[in-house]
Order: structure tokens, then C-alpha cells, then sequence
């Protein structure tokens, strides 16, 4: 069974500071990934995903996001962020032999930025 | 599109009692996920559902939780009896049917405190 592993569960940040979000997954073959984004007390929201082609993909908020494939990562990051980014950061993937079109989740990263 | 919409947004009850939720899915979409938030367990997959049809329900924890989806535009989760350690945020999800479309959107969840 595939697997996605967020192994920050806590980032603190100040303003301005960079992010690096991390993810990894276990499935070997073609997999479609997401990140997520729950703002507190919000449902989760989708920031960006990678399908095919560029690796390096843009989302929404200035958030973008790398596929490695020979590191099974996906990793978010952000050059500034910023006080509103405050929420908790999912990572998900959909692998190609899942004939039900599930995601598979990451335990999620809680990000807090101080003002 | 109004989104995801779920009922109750909270939701208080005694241990013993029986609790339905409620979603519906995104018109047009055919494939709707029930997902539990806790801060011990992260986001887990209860359920899902493609064209009414359940899929997969091996996220479902006990006998006491069953799910239902009796037409396209309506599901309901429901447990009988509840106790203290339901309590989570249930979240709703949707996708639509058009092939290459993964993402999931989510509903605004209920909160659920079972006492």
C-alpha cells in the first residue's frame, strides 16, 4: 500500500522567512501529487498539483512545489511567508494503479509564522 | 457552485445517542469521500463512494458507524451509538467524474463532541 510521509509535523517561522515543507511518498510508479492547505478552523483547500510535465509547479499564494522523482519527494516551499500562511499543510498523492481514485494523505505539517 | 455543503456544522450529544451527518456533493460530481480529523490520528478515510456505490469502507472503524448515499446529491454518515472518542471534525469531499480530474474538494466539515 503507498504511504506519504510529512515528517515535519511543527514548523515555527517568522515573517519573511523561507519554507521548506517536506513529503515523500512510497508508491514507485506514475503518481499524481497535491498539497493542501486547512486555515484554522477551515476545510482543506487545495494550494497546487503535479500531474505530468514541468516538475517545478505553481500554486495559488505564491506557493510552489517540486517533484523529484528519484527522491519520491514533493516538497513545498515559499521564499517569504507570511503571518496569513498560519495553517496546517497537507500533502496527498493518487497513484495510477488505484482504480478507486483515492488520495492517500500525509499526517499534515502545522505551520505557525510569527508577526 | 455553493460547494461542498455538510449538516450540522457542530453537532453536541450525549454518549449512547445516535448521530447523522450530512453531505452534499458538488452537483455533478459522482465520486464523494467521508473523511475523520482528529489531532491523534490526522485526516483518515472513512469511506468512499462512486455513483452511489460504495467502494471502499475499509477506513470505516466499528459497526457502529455506517454510510449511505441514496442518490447523487446526498449522503449521510451516521453512528449509532456514539461515544467520547467520535469526537473529531467529519469532513466531506467531492470529485467530479471527468476523467484526469483527481483533485478532491472538501465541505466545511461538522465537529462532532460526543460527551
Amino acid at each position: 500500500a503507498q504511504s506519504v510521509s510529512q515528517h515535519n509535523h511543527h514548523v515555527i517561522l517568522s515573517e519573511a522567512a523561507s519554507l521548506e515543507l517536506g513529503c515523500n511518498y512510497s508508491y514507485g510508479g506514475t503518481v499524481n501529487l497535491f498539497w493542501y492547505v486547512q486555515y484554522p478552523g477551515q476545510h482543506l483547500q487545495l494550494l497546487l498539483k503535479y500531474f505530468s510535465g514541468d516538475p517545478l509547479v505553481k500554486g495559488i499564494k505564491g506557493f510552489e512545489a517540486e517533484f523529484i522523482k528519484s527522491k519520491f519527494s514533493f516538497n513545498l516551499r515559499k521564499p517569504s511567508v507570511q503571518w496569513s500562511d498560519t495553517a496546517e499543510y497537507f500533502c496527498a498523492v493518487r497513484s495510477k494503479n488505484n482504480a478507486g481514485n483515492m488520495l492517500t494523505f500525509g499526517g499534515g505539517t502545522r505551520l505557525m509564522v510569527k508577526p | 457552485d455553493a460547494g461542498v455543503i455538510q449538516s450540522p456544522r457542530h453537532e453536541v450529544t450525549e454518549m449512547g445517542q445516535e448521530v447523522t451527518l450530512r453531505c452534499k456533493p458538488i452537483s455533478g460530481h459522482n465520486s464523494l469521500f467521508w473523511y475523520r480529523q482528529t489531532m491523534m490520528r490526522g485526516l483518515e478515510l472513512l469511506i468512499y463512494f462512486n455513483n452511489n456505490v460504495p467502494i471502499d469502507d475499509s477506513g470505516m472503524p466499528e459497526d457502529r458507524f455506517s454510510a449511505k448515499m441514496p442518490n447523487a446529491s446526498f449522503s449521510t454518515l451516521k453512528i449509532q451509538p456514539s461515544e467520547p472518542r467520535d469526537s473529531a471534525v467529519y469532513f466531506c469531499a467531492s470529485r467530479p467524474g471527468t476523467s484526469g480530474i483527481y483533485e478532491q474538494f472538501f465541505g466545511p466539515g461538522t465537529r462532532l463532541t460526543v460527551l
